[in-house]
């Protein structure tokens, strides 16, 4: 079983539509969570921490479950420019931070 | 400022040639780390540097692959006697990652813009 666990997608969704991505991890111990966002021959980069609480950015939700060990991503009001491949991150504390292979959002006008 | 840089941007050698890939991290941060991720594939991590302690080599697939970070900066990653497979894009990250007692600050890494290398 890999360490974290996304659905791969692609998710195709009109503008203007509400998207949530969801993300198994195995490890409990687990300590931080993130989410990245990859365009298209691009290098990974922060969209958002996840905290216990949840937070929100803007059009963005994110959540932690940490019982059933699962993080969530909510885009409200997709944008064309919200296409990408978002990657579920976790930090187990052990070493380097453990990608999961993302989920491709394709945002159609 | 400046974020993490890699070169080249692109590399296409022959198979079986060595080749050195380039990361220079963004200045003060501890932490740095190669990933490799294949076409359509998600990030395998390779190699972790931290500070003065020894590397974590525990993601590098085989003894063909090395790294080293000079002066606690700049890193260069190795592969020899490269293989078809060893095509892929090498991303370097680095972060701002410390240790105060038993507690671990959060790691937010900060990627370059990765190397291609196509082994023919």
């Amino acid at each position: 079983r890999k360490e974290v666990e996304q659905d791969p997608g692609p998710f195709n969704v009109p503008e203007g539509a509400t998207v949530a991505f969801n993300c198994t991890y195995s490890n409990s111990a687990s300590q931080s969570f993130f989410w990245y966002r990859q365009d298209c021959r691009k290098e990974p980069k922060l969209l958002m921490s996840v905290y216990s609480s949840g937070n929100e950015d803007g059009r963005f939700t994110a959540q932690l479950n940490r019982a059933s060990q699962y993080i969530s991503l909510l885009i409200r009001d997709s944008k064309l420019s919200d296409s990408a491949t978002y990657l579920c991150v976790v930090d187990t504390g052990r070493r380097a931070l453990t990608f999961g292979s993302g989920t491709r959002l394709q945002v159609q006008p | 400022g400046a974020g993490v840089s890699q070169s080249p941007s692109n590399k296409v050698t022959e198979k079986g040639k060595d080749v050195e890939l380039r990361c220079d991290p963004i200045s003060g941060h501890t932490a740095l780390y190669w990933y490799r991720q294949s076409l359509g594939q998600g990030l395998e991590f390779l190699i972790y540097f931290q500070g003065n302690s020894a590397p974590d080599k525990s993601g590098l697939p085989s003894d063909r692959f090395s790294a080293e970070r000079t002066g606690g900066s700049v890193s260069t990653l190795t592969i020899q006697r490269t293989q078809q497979e060893d095509s892929a894009v090498y991303l370097c990250a680095s972060s701002f990652r410390y240790r105060v007692g038993g507690l671990r600050s959060t790691d937010t890494q900060y990627f370059g813009p990765g190397t291609r290398l196509t082994v023919l």
